[in-house]
Formats: C-alpha cells, sequence, structure tokens
C-alpha cells in the first residue's frame, strides 16, 4: 500500500506569491492534516479536516487556508507569501475512527521563499 | 500554550548499548502521546505509542513508558543501532471538546550513534 504523498517535493516562490501544495493520504484514511516545520524545530499544527470539514485549526494567519475534497486528497493554500513561511510542510493521515488516531506523515513539500 | 518538551537536545550513545530519550508534557488532557523518528530531510516516522490508560507499552527494540503523575514519556531503544540515527520527537494528542486531534510536538532530540 502507498503511504501519504505529498507534490511537490520542492518548490521556490517569491514574496507576495501563492502556492497550493497537495496531499494524497493512505487509503482508507479519511482525515488529513497540515503542519509546518520550521528546520530546527517539530511540526506545527495547522489544519485538520475529518469527511471534508474543517476540525481544527492552528495558530497561523488567515493567509493559510485548506480543503479536502470527496476522494479525503487535500490541498493547503498560502497566500502572500513571506520569508517566514520557507519551510518544510508535512501533511498526514489517520482512520479517526475511535482508536484511530495515530498519525502518518508524507515526505513534506519543502518551501523556500526568496 | 501547553506544549510537549524534551530534556535532551542531542543524545550520543554506542553502537549497541541502550538509549533513553526523556519527554516533559504540561497538557493534563492529553490521553494519546506517539514517539516519531525523523531522518534528514524526510517525514516523520511513527514509531510507537501509549495511551493514558497504561504504564508502558513495547515495540521492536522500543519501549515507551508513560508516568503521568510527573507529565513524562521516555523511549527506550535497546541495542542501539547506526540506522537509529535521527531526531526523535514525541507529540502528544490532547482530547478537546471540540473533536480536534492534533499533534502537538516538542523541539526533539538528536540520536548520534557512534560505531
Amino acid at each position: 500500500d502507498a503511504g501519504v504523498t505529498q507534490s511537490p517535493t520542492h518548490l521556490i516562490k517569491t514574496r507576495g506569491q501563492h502556492v497550493t501544495l497537495r496531499c494524497s493520504p493512505i487509503s482508507g484514511h479519511k482525515s488529513v492534516s497540515w503542519y509546518q516545520q520550521v528546520l530546527g524545530q517539530g511540526p506545527q499544527f495547522i489544519f485538520q479536516y475529518y469527511e471534508k470539514e474543517e476540525r481544527g485549526r492552528g495558530n497561523f494567519p488567515d493567509r493559510f487556508s485548506a480543503r479536502q475534497f470527496p476522494n479525503y486528497s487535500s490541498e493547503l493554500n498560502v497566500n502572500a507569501l513571506l520569508l517566514g513561511d520557507s519551510a518544510l510542510y508535512l501533511c498526514a493521515s489517520s482512520l479517526w475512527s475511535s482508536g484511530g488516531e495515530t498519525q502518518y506523515f508524507g515526505p513534506g513539500t519543502r518551501l523556500l521563499v526568496l | 500554550g501547553e506544549s510537549v518538551g524534551l530534556h535532551l537536545p542531542t543524545l550520543s550513545v554506542q553502537e549497541g548499548d541502550n538509549s533513553i530519550i526523556n519527554c516533559a508534557y504540561s497538557n493534563s488532557a492529553s490521553d494519546y502521546f506517539i514517539w516519531y523518528k525523523q531522518e534528514s530531510g524526510k517525514g516523520p516516522q511513527f514509531i510507537i505509542d501509549i495511551r493514558s490508560n497504561m504504564d508502558k507499552r513495547q515495540g521492536q527494540r522500543v519501549t515507551v513508558l508513560l508516568n503521568k503523575t510527573v507529565k513524562h514519556l521516555s523511549l527506550q531503544i535497546a541495542a542501539t543501532q547506526p540506522g537509529d540515527s535521527a531526531v526523535y520527537f514525541c507529540a502528544e494528542i490532547p482530547l478537546m471538546d471540540t473533536g480536534r486531534r492534533a499533534l502537538t510536538f516538542g523541539s526533539g532530540t538528536r540520536l548520534q550513534v557512534q560505531p
């Protein structure tokens, strides 16, 4: 079985641009979460979706948005990019059902904002 | 806000020795804990988990201990191998009324295995 997949793997943008990152969860998983990992730190929670509904939002500005599609894949959008948005963006999927909270991570998308 | 932290930023051990990585958490509402391993350039990899109604859980070469009294987690790796070299994170999931089940991570401990 394929694990969590993310695209693209790397991305270079300039300040003010916007970016769309994509994630496909493990087959059968209905929940997707997004995390931002700045170099040298642990991942920080951005969004969590289950059955296409937002279940949680971390402490990120409104420039960050996300959505989940009927096939449970997800997109993370970031507008008006800042230098500080440079990071590894991680997607994680989980079953969500009782006892199924374990989140499995994809390889991430490394975003560099110049 | 409340967060998960780690005592030691870097741990260096000899190959074949046992490793112990410690973690303190502060959210008493957390009911689920996970250890992840992250190698350079890769996403975090699930190692082992434990629920708050347990004190100990064993996997292959790894054991997680949970002390709820002092809000402390530890990851024990037996017979540490060079392939174990990575950054290790503990993460917690607090039980929230909103239904959110998001992970809160600490800053990580780098494990270096000397051959």
